[in-house]
């Protein structure tokens, strides 16, 4: 049971340009969302987070959006830089349960 | 301020064999919890330990199984080892039970031969 789900393996996107990765999720009941960014060869290290209270969290080049009717959250960044370029991943809790993470999104920025 | 050391970065084993890995988490931090990375899976919840208790496991067979250490320090053990158990494995650390902001190691890339 797939709780939070990453349609999108991949993802291209032009230098410059803005990125928007999406995830999807069944639960109602998680009341906090959060975005990692992982490198090969290296761990997940967060990046920003959301919670079910709010709609919008912004943090420099990067801002999370929660829609909980649809329940759907994205993750926007621009301008996108090649630095950019890894796999991010989604995930989701309720209260003190675990974090349920998504299978993933490969982002290439291309100069 | 050291972050999460996952020992040993990569193992070979074979079948049928077992494996134990270790995480030692940030100063201060009391929670470890250990994620399997498999192309196409994502991140898959193994179990979260906090002061030496397991509080949280996912849905794997019993062949995988942790500890905690009054030190923080956690292990994990996986006994008759199958070729798909070949994955990174990820360790993560947090000041409390499934904290908000998890910090994690590099993991530990095993290959089962």
């Amino acid at each position: 049971d797939q709780q939070v789900k990453q349609n999108s393996p991949s993802l291209s996107v032009q230098e410059g340009r803005i990125s928007i990765l999406n995830c999807d999720y069944t639960n109602s009941m998680f009341d906090y969302f959060l975005w990692y960014k992982k490198y090969p060869a290296e761990g997940p290290t967060f990046l920003i987070s959301i919670s079910s209270i709010k709609d919008k969290n912004e943090d420099g080049r990067f801002t999370v959006f929660l829609n909980k009717s649809a329940k759907h959250l994205s993750l926007h960044i621009v301008p996108s830089q090649p630095g950019d370029s890894a796999v991010y991943f989604c995930a989701a809790k309720r209260g003190a349960q675990k974090l349920v993470f998504g299978q993933g999104t490969r982002l290439t920025i291309n100069p | 301020k050291a972050g999460v050391t996952q020992t040993p970065r990569y193992l070979i084993k074979t079948r049928g064999q077992q494996v134990t890995l270790s995480c030692s988490p940030i100063s201060g931090h009391r929670s470890v919890s250990w994620y399997q990375q498999t192309p196409g899976q994502g991140l898959q919840f193994l179990f979260e330990y906090f002061s030496e208790t397991q509080r949280n496991k996912g849905n794997f067979p019993g062949r995988f199984s942790g500890r905690q250490f009054s030190n923080s320090r956690s292990e994990m053990n996986v006994s008759t080892l199958e070729l798909g158990d070949s994955a990174l494995y990820l360790c993560a650390s947090s000041m409390t039970v499934a904290g908000t902001e998890a910090f994690f190691g590099q993991g530990t890339r095993l290959t089962v031969v």
